[in-house]
């Protein structure tokens, strides 16, 4: 059974520090990664999607590594800000006719001006 | 963009009243969706997993008969808590997959979710 762990549950950083999110997870037969973004009270916004066969992934100040291997994936922040402050999940599919994905639980960034 | 919308984002309900949940997809067309329950401060669980025209896959633990799930369009499913109860009170996301292509290649697209709140 797949699970996926990230930690630590909470970061609080000052604003303009460039930072690192960690996700691990346990079975590394994966199809793909994504990293997502919630806010309090709110759905899930996609941030950054990595198939099984790419290493890594960018959007503007955001850029998503997948070691697949390991079962490690880490998403970086660069140039943090306050309205970056939010709930980052980590999230793995599987592969087959079971596709499910399994979420982390998330970590929760505070990003003080 | 790829947009999935729910309605109600928030609804209270008396103990033993059965609530409907839409969740459409506004600019794609989905074949399968999926449906969450968060809990506070928790990871989202999957509930059950539907494609159009099809019945509903549940995961283990989840009751099908309380949890009604209809999916029948290419951009709409619903979720029925039937007979809620405090317990049910929880944060529902539904997610919307686009449709062609290996189902492992397709990103999902989550709504904004739906807070239940059962007195």
């Amino acid at each position: 059974k797949q699970e996926v762990t990230q930690i630590p549950a909470a970061l609080s950083v000052p604003e303009g520090e460039n930072l690192v999110l960690n996700c691990s997870f346990t079975d590394s037969a994966i199809y793909n990664l994504q990293w997502f973004r919630q806010d309090p009270g709110k759905g899930l916004t996609s941030l950054l999607l990595i198939q099984s066969s790419q290493r890594e992934q960018t959007s503007g100040r955001l850029n998503a590594s997948l070691d697949k291997s390991s079962g490690r994936s880490t998403l970086y922040i660069a140039a943090s800000q306050p309205g970056d402050s939010a709930t980052y999940l980590c999230a793995v599919r599987g592969g087959g006719a079971n596709s499910k994905l399994t979420f982390g639980k998330g970590i929760t960034l505070s990003v003080r001006p | 963009g790829a947009v999935v919308s729910q309605h109600p984002s928030w609804v209270i309900c008396k103990s033993g009243t059965s609530v409907k949940i839409e969740c459409r997809s506004l600019d794609f067309q989905a074949t399968t969706m999926f449906w969450y329950r968060q809990f506070p401060k928790q990871s989202l669980m999957l509930m059950a997993t539907s494609n159009e025209g099809s019945k509903a896959t549940y995961e283990q633990g989840v009751e099908k008969d309380k949890f009604l799930i209809n999916h029948a369009s290419l951009t709409l499913s619903t979720l029925t808590v039937t007979s809620a109860h405090p317990e049910d009170s929880s944060f529902y996301i539904c997610s919307a997959m686009k449709a062609g292509g290996p189902i492992s290649y397709n990103e999902q697209f989550f709504g904004p979710g739906t807070r239940l709140t059962v007195l």
